[in-house]
């Protein structure tokens, strides 16, 4: 079992759609969490960090729940622009980094 | 600031051959990473620095596989030598914290094909 797994996608809706990708982790001490959005041929960047109390950032939503492992992320009233790889990605601390293979969106018109 | 800087860009070399990249992180950043990225195996780890020194090279794939960080501002990845399927994108990454439990900064990766 790898230690990130994301929902396959590809995911590909219309715009405004609402659209939400999950993330499993095996490892129960990870220490933090993030969602990186990679554009093609590009490096990931930094979406946003994911807290257990659920943050917010415009149209995107992360949440994380420890008991279940996972973490999610929501985008709301999607846009053209949103189009890109998000890859969820996992840290224990002392550099070891994990991220998942990443969830395709395609925001169509 | 000018963000992570990597060199070169794009690299083409035959089999056998001796490939060095090259990453400069962001000043002040503790922390420096190389990952690999590739279609079959994604992005992969391959070592850790903190504070110039390398705390995990597990995920380095072989011993042709080599990584120094001589000053707080400079690091090299070095294959040799090279073979076909090291053929993927080389990403360098820095954060500002040890450990790398903060945001990590990627450069724009060196494209490596090796014939």
């Amino acid at each position: 079992r790898k230690e990130v797994e994301q929902d396959p996608g590809p995911f590909n809706v219309p715009e405004g759609a609402t659209v939400a990708f999950n993330c499993t982790y095996s490892n129960s001490a990870s220490q933090s969490f993030f969602w990186y959005r990679q554009d093609c041929r590009k490096e990931p960047k930094l979406l946003m960090s994911v807290y257990s109390s659920g943050n917010e950032d415009g149209r995107f939503t992360a949440q994380l729940n420890r008991a279940s492992q996972y973490i999610s992320l929501l985008i709301r009233d999607s846009k053209l622009s949103d189009s890109a790889t998000y890859l969820c990605v996992v840290n224990m601390g002392f550099g070891k980094s994990t991220f998942g293979d990443g969830t395709t969106l395609t925001v169509k018109p | 600031d000018a963000g992570v800087i990597q060199s070169p860009r794009h690299e083409v070399t035959e089999m056998g051959q001796e490939v060095t990249l090259r990453c400069k992180p962001i000043s002040g950043h503790n922390s420096l990473f190389w990952y690999r990225q590739t279609m079959m195996r994604g992005l992969e780890l391959l070592i850790y620095f903190n504070n110039n020194v390398p705390i995990d090279d597990s995920g380095m794939p072989e011993d042709r596989f080599s990584a120094k960080m001589p000053n707080a501002s400079f690091s090299t990845l070095k294959i040799q030598p090279s073979e076909p399927r090291d053929s993927a994108v080389y990403f360098c990454a820095s954060s500002p914290t040890s450990g790398g439990t903060d945001t990590q900064y990627f450069g724009p990766g060196t494209r490596l094909t090796v014939l």
